[in-house]
């Protein structure tokens, strides 16, 4: 099993462009969660989805759009990107809601905005 | 809202034992985890606590009090490889279901000869 993969793994974009990140997780986890991680800061949640074709804000959900069309996959768009949404970004799944269920993550995009 | 605190930076040395602490504020915990991050890599999942107690796994421990609001992570017989930040997270009952978990800034561990 591969886990959680996420593509693209490095990408620079100008302000204004706008790019889609993907994420995917052979695990038939339910639950899958995009994150933000700054110096500083903390794993940040963007948007999570409870289940295919469901989507909900996280903390920091402005600016970002997402989709779950399959239960496998969860896009994160960035649709006018802005050097603030410089990060480095985390998708993680989860099997079901049971507290104990840990989240498995991705290796991570890194994003540059100029 | 929520307030999860740990120590920014902290080093040891190797074979020892370190314990790093969390404390929290919040409504609602339904659990507390903790992860471990290695530099450009992704976090992978340490220990997971719900009720008060220790938990051992290994070289690792987690130890929870829920009325406290803290929790501290136990690595004994340290090794050059512990050096990595140790995330805190706190689950919390939400609406909208999911396991959503709120991190702490993490704790840059560097293990020294």
């Amino acid at each position: 099993n591969a886990g959680v993969t996420q593509t693209p793994k490095f990408r620079v974009l100008k302000t204004g462009q706008s790019m889609t990140l993907l994420c995917a997780q052979d695990m038939n986890h339910e639950y899958m969660y995009w994150y933000r991680q700054d110096p500083g800061m903390g794993l940040r949640l963007i948007h999570y989805s409870v289940g295919e074709g469901t989507t909900a804000k996280g903390e920091v959900p402005d600016g970002y759009n997402v989709s779950r069309l399959k239960k496998q996959n969860f896009l994160l768009g960035l649709e006018s990107a802005a050097p603030s949404q410089t990060s480095v970004y985390f998708c993680a799944s989860s099997y079901s809601s049971d507290s104990n269920n840990e989240q498995f993550f991705g290796p991570g995009t890194r994003l540059t905005v100029l | 809202g929520q307030n999860i605190d740990q120590p920014t930076e902290m080093t040891a040395t190797e074979g020892a034992i370190v314990q790093i602490n969390c404390t929290y504020q919040t409504s609602g915990f339904n659990g507390l985890f903790w992860y471990q991050q290695h530099a450009g890599e992704a976090p992978t999942f340490l220990s997971y606590n719900v009720l008060d107690g220790l938990e051992e796994k290994g070289r690792f421990s987690s130890f929870l009090s829920r009325s406290k609001g803290y929790s501290y992570l136990l690595l004994k017989e340290l090794q050059m490889k512990d050096s990595a930040s140790y995330l805190c997270a706190v689950r919390r009952v939400g609406t909208g279901g999911g396991n959503k978990l709120t991190f702490g800034t993490g704790t840059q561990l560097k293990v020294e000869l």
